[in-house]
């Protein structure tokens, strides 16, 4: 079945460091990938999403590009701030046609001043 | 803008008894919304999907008779836990969207906690 692998499951960087989450999918055809971010107490909440080979999504200043060739959905932030300390989750819809999220494991992700 | 909310946002129930917890659209028409428990180790588990006009979905290790959901109209979905046992804590969450191919928003949840 569909799947979705993120291989860290904690982060820890200094302020203005450059961040790589890395999340590689499952899934036969081209599911639409995406990457939400879940603070203390609260639901995911949407960042953005990609669904054709080499679309690149962005938001907040975090971005991925949808690479069909390694099935990969990496997250990437130039210089993260203490405020992007949350779990950040990668998940494609199935491909079941039934519009359900695949989520991944989730990186806890820390920004220490 | 396109806001999902729930309630309540947390609620305490005794072994054996059931809760209800309710999930609103807001800013938009929820064509569709799916039920998640997401554990303590934040696992994410899709409990069913109900979309207007069709039958709710549920998936493997979840039933009707144990989480029977209402979605009358667009905005507008509940679910209840029957019977809640300590392996049905959990934050629960309601995500609804507009139709295919469209952003899945998420409420905050409504956590359950079963004594």
């Amino acid at each position: 079945g569909d799947s979705v692998t993120q291989t860290e499951g904690q982060v820890a960087l200094s302020e203005e460091d450059f961040l790589t989450i890395h999340c590689n999918y499952s899934a036969s055809g081209y599911p639409a990938l995406f990457w939400y971010v879940q603070y203390p107490g609260e639901g995911p909440q949407f960042l953005f999403r990609a669904s054709r080979d080499k679309e690149k999504g962005s938001s907040r200043g975090f971005e991925a590009t949808y690479d069909k060739g390694t099935t990969s959905f990496h997250l990437r932030k130039a210089s993260v701030q203490e405020s992007d300390s949350a779990v950040y989750y990668c998940a494609l819809e199935g491909s079941s046609g039934s519009w359900q999220l695949i989520f991944g494991s989730g990186t806890q992700l820390t920004v220490m001043p | 803008g396109a806001l999902v909310y729930q309630y309540p946002r947390r609620t305490i129930c005794k072994s054996g008894t059931s809760m209800r917890m309710e999930c609103q659209a807001v800013g938009f028409q929820a064509t569709s919304v799916a039920w998640y428990r997401q554990s303590p180790q934040k696992t994410f588990e899709l409990i069913a999907l109900s979309t207007v006009n069709s039958a709710i979905k549920y998936e493997q290790n979840f039933t009707q008779e144990k989480f029977p959901i209402s979605h009358p109209n667009l905005s507008f979905s509940s679910m209840t836990v029957l019977n809640a046992y300590l392996e049905d804590r959990g934050l629960y969450l309601c995500g609804a969207r507009q139709g295919p191919n469209t952003e899945v928003f998420f409420g905050k949840g409504t956590r359950l906690t079963v004594v």
